[in-house]
């Protein structure tokens, strides 16, 4: 059974540039997050989404970071423009709705912006 | 706004020894309890968790402690191995914030054989 997959592994851009990180959750899974680690703030909530419908994006840090899902096995992160306070290593995770807790994360998208 | 605090950046034990860590949240309103754990270039996995109806969790080596009225949760490892050395994120989420889960900083554990 294949976790969540995200694309890409590791990205470096240049300041001004579009990001796109990209998330499959898993097959049957209803909800979906969106997470940037960092070392100041760890693990910080963007967004995430219950059956493909943004529910809570008040972590979403300005204008320049949207989050979309258009359906149920797929999601993306789009930076525009990025800057290089960006970079961190973006994950996504996906559980079922009814959850007992547990959420299921992806390797995480690595950026790099210069 | 931190939610979750670990206050312990990081930890070292000796092989076979206890590793405890600790975590402390700020709204009484969160009810689940888990703790996360991360090895380097990997996201992290599940690893015990407690609701709020109890005060302690057991799963082999590992044991996770509640206290509500501190909000203070900490995880025990004993023994400890070395292939326990890795990031410990701890989570906390309610149900009446739907399916919200709120992590700490980590705390980088390191078990020196």
């Amino acid at each position: 059974d294949a976790g969540v997959i995200q694309s890409p592994r590791h990205e470096v851009t240049e300041m001004g540039q579009e990001v796109t990180l990209r998330c499959k959750p898993i097959s049957g899974h209803n909800s979906l997050f969106w997470y940037r680690q960092t070392m100041m703030r760890g693990l910080e909530l963007l967004i995430y989404f219950n059956n493909n419908v943004p529910i809570d994006d008040s972590g979403m840090p300005e204008d320049r970071f949207s989050a979309k899902m258009p359906n149920a096995s797929f999601s993306t992160l789009k930076i525009q423009p990025s800057e290089p306070r960006d970079s961190a290593v973006y994950f996504c995770a996906s559980s079922p709705l009814m959850n007992t807790g547990e959420l299921f994360f992806g390797e995480g998208s690595r950026l790099t912006v210069l | 706004d931190q939610q979750v605090k670990q206050n312990s950046p990081s930890l070292s034990v000796q092989e076979g020894r206890i590793s405890i860590l600790n975590c402390d949240y700020t709204n009484s309103m969160f009810d689940y309890f888990l703790w996360y754990k991360k090895y380097p270039a990997e996201g992290p996995t599940f690893l015990i968790s407690i609701s709020s109806i109890k005060d302690k969790n057991e799963d082999g080596r590992f044991t996770v402690f509640l206290n509500k009225s501190a909000k203070h949760l900490s995880l025990h490892i004993v023994p400890s191995q070395p292939g326990d050395s890795a990031v410990y994120f701890c989570a906390v989420s309610s149900k009446n914030t739907g399916n919200q889960f709120y992590f700490g900083t980590g705390t980088s554990l390191t078990v020196i054989p």
